[in-house]
């Protein structure tokens, strides 16, 4: 069945330093696509960061990027330099059936991040 | 300005008042969807649409019926809402197609209570 797990229900990282964010996910499906997203504490939901499953680099934005091992099927999310701003839940999501033409997306439960000044 | 607006926003009602959640896209996108976050089990998809009339079930289903009658707007209805459909609710547009990652767009969101 199609999963997504994060592990980690909270954690704190000190202003400036990197962390790493889990994700592992499950599927039977070649053809899929992984997402993160942060939800501060506003409430709205802001797209991070995308990794194809048939994508041989991992994907970078900014100071975001994905560390994708798709042997494992592990999606890490790193923040390089975190900032008090990034203090939020981040969720890891899967989509799909990209090859067949369905469009079913799951989210884990999410991570809470504490950044600390 | 791009965007998904959903209404209302907040909303207290009783069990079995019939409601219905609005949710609105100016981007054009074919595929919709409507997701309820709960402490602890992240976002749920509720329903999902490809495009206009074309629409499937998400992982949490029961309670709640959709429509896509025009492209822009695909609204959550619950005929009879319970106590256990008391949860955060958001709908999210995205473009479909291999030129597209396919990030979700999502409203602000819309905090329900069934009392």
């Amino acid at each position: 069945a199609q999963k997504i797990t994060q592990t980690q229900p909270g954690m704190f990282v000190q202003e400036k330093e990197a962390v790493t964010l889990d994700c592992t996910y499950d599927t039977s499906d070649p053809s899929y696509g992984l997402f993160w997203y942060k939800q501060p504490s506003s409430g709205e939901m802001i797209f991070l960061i995308y990794q194809g499953s048939y994508d041989q680099q991992n994907a970078t934005e900014g100071r975001y990027s994905l560390n994708f091992q798709k042997a494992r099927k592990s999606a890490n999310l790193v923040i390089s330099a975190s900032q008090l701003g990034d203090s939020a839940m981040y969720f890891c999501a899967m989509r799909e059936g990209e090859g067949t033409g369905g469009f079913k997306t799951i989210f884990g439960a999410g991570t809470r991040l504490f950044v600390k000044a | 300005e791009a965007q998904v607006t959903q209404n209302p926003r907040y909303l207290i009602t009783v069990t079995g008042k019939k409601l219905t959640v609005t949710c609105s896209q100016n981007m054009n996108h074919e595929y919709m969807s409507w997701y309820r976050q709960d402490p602890g089990l992240g976002l749920r998809q509720i329903y999902y649409s490809m495009n206009v009339e074309v629409t499937d079930k998400g992982d949490v289903p029961e309670g709640y019926k959709v429509s896509r009658k025009e492209k822009r707007n695909f609204p959550l209805i619950l005929e009879s809402p319970s106590p256990n459909q008391t949860s955060l609710y958001f709908c999210a547009s995205s473009l479909w197609g291999t030129s597209s990652t396919g990030e979700l767009f999502f409203g602000e969101g819309s905090r329900l209570t069934v009392l």
